[in-house]
């Protein structure tokens, strides 16, 4: 069974700009959860979809925003792009509503602003 | 943001000792609290999890231990190994706030040879 799957792996992107991160949950799994992880914050949640719905949001500006299409994978959308938006952005996935105790976390997608 | 990650916190351990990692909570409404093992370069791996009503429980080599009088969690990993080398993270789940993860700090796990 694949894992969860993050494109792209790194990116590089400059300030002011805007940036789409994906996620490929495991095959069957609903829910996709999106997390930032920075050395200064530690890991810090941002939004979960359910069949295509957003059901819990974390305490981050609107510039941040997501979307999950039918097959369940998810995009995040970052726009305007500030330095502090450098991080490893990571997605989880699972079976049920609410990341419970069953998210399996991809690789993540490294992001720098410069 | 919700969670706390400000000095990463190391602990250093031979091969074959065992390791005991700490966590404070936050929220003694929490359901669910979970270990996390993760790898450079890797994203976070589940190891175990305790549910609020329990104090202890075993998995292969690990064991958590919950004390909600001080909102305490610990990861005991026994006969420490050098695949052991990671950074581990406590969460904590909240039904009542839609069941997202609220981590905890890390903790760095350096195992020598």
């Amino acid at each position: 069974k694949a894992g969860v799957t993050q494109t792209p792996r790194y990116l590089i992107k400059t300030r002011g700009q805007q940036v789409t991160l994906s996620c490929s949950p495991i095959s069957g799994h609903r829910s996709v959860s999106w997390y930032q992880q920075t050395p200064g914050q530690g890991l810090q949640f941002l939004f979960e979809y359910f069949s295509e719905t957003q059901r819990n949001k974390g305490n981050f500006p609107g510039r941040f925003s997501g979307r999950q299409f039918s097959n369940s994978r998810s995009e995040m959308n970052v726009s305007t792009l500030e330095l502090g938006d450098s991080a490893l952005y990571l997605c989880a996935s699972s079976s049920r509503r609410g990341s419970g105790t069953e998210a399996f976390f991809g690789q993540g997608t490294r992001l720098t602003v410069v | 943001g919700e969670s706390v990650g400000l000095h990463l916190p190391t602990l250093s351990v031979q091969e074959g000792d065992n390791s005991i990692i700490n966590c404070a909570y936050s929220n003694s409404a929490s359901d669910y609290f979970i270990w996390y093992k993760q790898e450079s370069g890797k994203g976070p791996q589940f190891i175990i999890d305790i549910r609020s009503n329990m104090d202890k429980r075993q998995g292969q080599r690990v064991t958590v231990l919950l004390n909600k009088t001080v909102k305490h969690l610990s990861l005991q990993i026994a006969a420490t190994q050098p695949g052991d080398s990671a950074v581990y993270f406590c969460a904590e789940i909240a039904y009542n706030q839609g069941g997202k993860l609220i981590f905890g700090q890390g903790t760095e796990l350096s195992v020598k040879p």
